[in-house]
């Protein structure tokens, strides 16, 4: 069955102290693992797609990374306007798109 | 450019009632995805189309939820015989298929609100 899982489910963190939110998965034929942030009463804003294993890509204070099984989102020296959900989906070979339930970030001044 | 578009942002209907919900995606986007996202979920998947016909529709709960795009470009969601667990915030999201680009652009979603 695919599946996607996404920890911590919260995360409470000081502006400038960095961390990684991590999403774990089990697919058949992946074609990418995408990152979301999504901010309350809003929908899911696009931020990186990754399509194979070992491959990297950033933004600002943000950089996703993929391995075989997991992908990890690293947030550097964050701000309190990082505070966000942010939601990883995998597309499976079917084209559908399979959602975590997401790590909600809190980063406090 | 204009990104996608839904309609109404708020629909709070009684149980039983018929409900429509539309999207307007991208411009030239070809795949267009319904999802519906529970407090605290993720988006869960309802259906898929590709084009004007329903590629997936495996998502859809029951017979109760329908969902055309006619034209290719704007999609109605229907759900039928509202009931309370019905209500969630429904996305719709777009994206370029058939480039080597699938990312999804979402809508700011209908959150559906049934009494």
């Amino acid at each position: 069955e695919d599946q996607v899982t996404q920890s911590p489910e919260a995360l409470r963190l000081q502006e400038g102290e960095s961390s990684s939110l991590n999403c774990s998965y089990t697919v058949s034929g992946l074609r990418g693992l995408f990152w979301y942030r999504q901010d309350p009463g809003k929908g899911p804003e696009f931020l990186f797609t990754l399509y194979s294993a070992g491959e990297e890509k950033e933004k600002e204070r943000l950089k996703a990374t993929l391995t075989k099984k997991e992908s990890f989102l690293h947030i550097t020296a964050p701000k309190p306007e990082d505070s966000a959900t942010y939601l990883c989906a995998v597309q499976a070979g079917d084209n559908k798109f399979y959602f975590g339930s997401g790590t909600k970030l809190n980063v406090k001044p | 450019g204009a990104g996608v578009s839904q309609t109404p942002s708020n629909k709070v209907t009684e149980k039983g009632k018929y409900v429509e919900l539309r999207c307007d995606p991208i411009s030239g986007h070809t795949a267009l995805y319904w999802y519906r996202q529970s407090l605290g979920q993720g988006p869960e998947f309802l259906i898929y189309f590709q084009g004007t016909g329903a590629a997936d529709d495996s998502g859809l709960p029951n017979d109760r939820f329908f969902a055309v795009r006619p034209e290719g470009s704007v999609s109605t969601l229907k759900i039928q015989r509202t009931e309370r667990g019905d209500s969630a915030v429904y996305l719709c999201a777009s994206s370029l298929q058939g480039a080597a680009i699938y990312e999804q652009y979402f809508g700011p979603g209908t959150r559906l609100t049934v009494t």
